[in-house]
């Protein structure tokens, strides 16, 4: 089936300690997003892609950077989580800007 | 500043009854309005969407109603069913997806 895989599923990282989430589709896509969703909160789209293109929102801290190498993958690094960062991690893909698909999320713990 | 308001965070409704989820938006250049599901460790799964020049949309047993004057929209889901049993995420587009905070779904047997 085709699917948005996010991996791990749930993530314990230390206070500055540096993390890396990871997602992957095969649906084959172009874009690709992450957002950052608190509790009882709505998901906040951090940046996406649109192939290689990447799309910065203006209020996502410089804390939060991305890569994609390649079609299937899309990474996202928090350089320094502080306790504020703790939160679900959703990925998602679209091929149209209005229906998107989204992976279960990684729930990020920060100590 | 929300854009995308589900002021109701918990809604229960009675098996076979009809639920009705609402929706309030403030900006009036979103083009594109959606509805996604969402069951506990899981991610959202996309449900229905309407187009802004419409006013109606209907799949099965969902239903969206716009109200552009009003600056609304609604789910209804009948007859509701135990599996509906869900939070449920409004959605509007302009140049990205913007999300409200959901509404919680308990289907009452």
């Amino acid at each position: 089936d085709a699917m948005v895989i996010q991996n791990p599923r749930y993530q314990v990282t230390q206070f500055g300690k540096p993390v890396t989430l990871s997602c992957s589709q095969t649906l084959n896509h172009n874009v690709m997003y992450w957002y950052q969703q608190k509790s009882s909160q709505a998901p906040k789209l951090l940046f996406h892609y649109y192939d290689k293109d990447f799309n910065n929102e203006a209020d996502t801290p410089d804390n939060f950077q991305s890569r994609r190498p390649n079609t299937s993958f899309c990474f996202l690094d928090i350089r320094s989580p502080g306790l504020g960062d703790a939160a679900m991690y959703l990925c998602a893909t679209g091929d149209r800007s209005y229906e998107q698909y989204f992976g279960p999320g990684t729930r990020l713990t920060v100590t | 500043d929300q854009q995308v308001k589900q002021n109701s965070p918990s809604l229960s409704v009675q098996e076979g009854r009809i639920s009705i989820l609402n929706c309030d938006y403030t900006n009036s250049m979103f083009d594109y309005f959606l509805w996604y599901k969402k069951y506990p460790a899981e991610g959202p799964t996309f449900l229905i969407s309407i187009s802004s020049i419409k006013d109606k949309n209907e799949d099965g047993r969902f239903t969206v109603f716009l109200n552009k004057s009003a600056k609304h929209l609604s789910l209804h889901i009948v007859p509701s069913q135990p599996g509906d049993s869900a939070v449920y995420f409004c959605a509007a587009r302009d140049d990205k997806i913007i999300f409200g905070k959901g509404t919680r779904l308990h289907i009452l047997p």
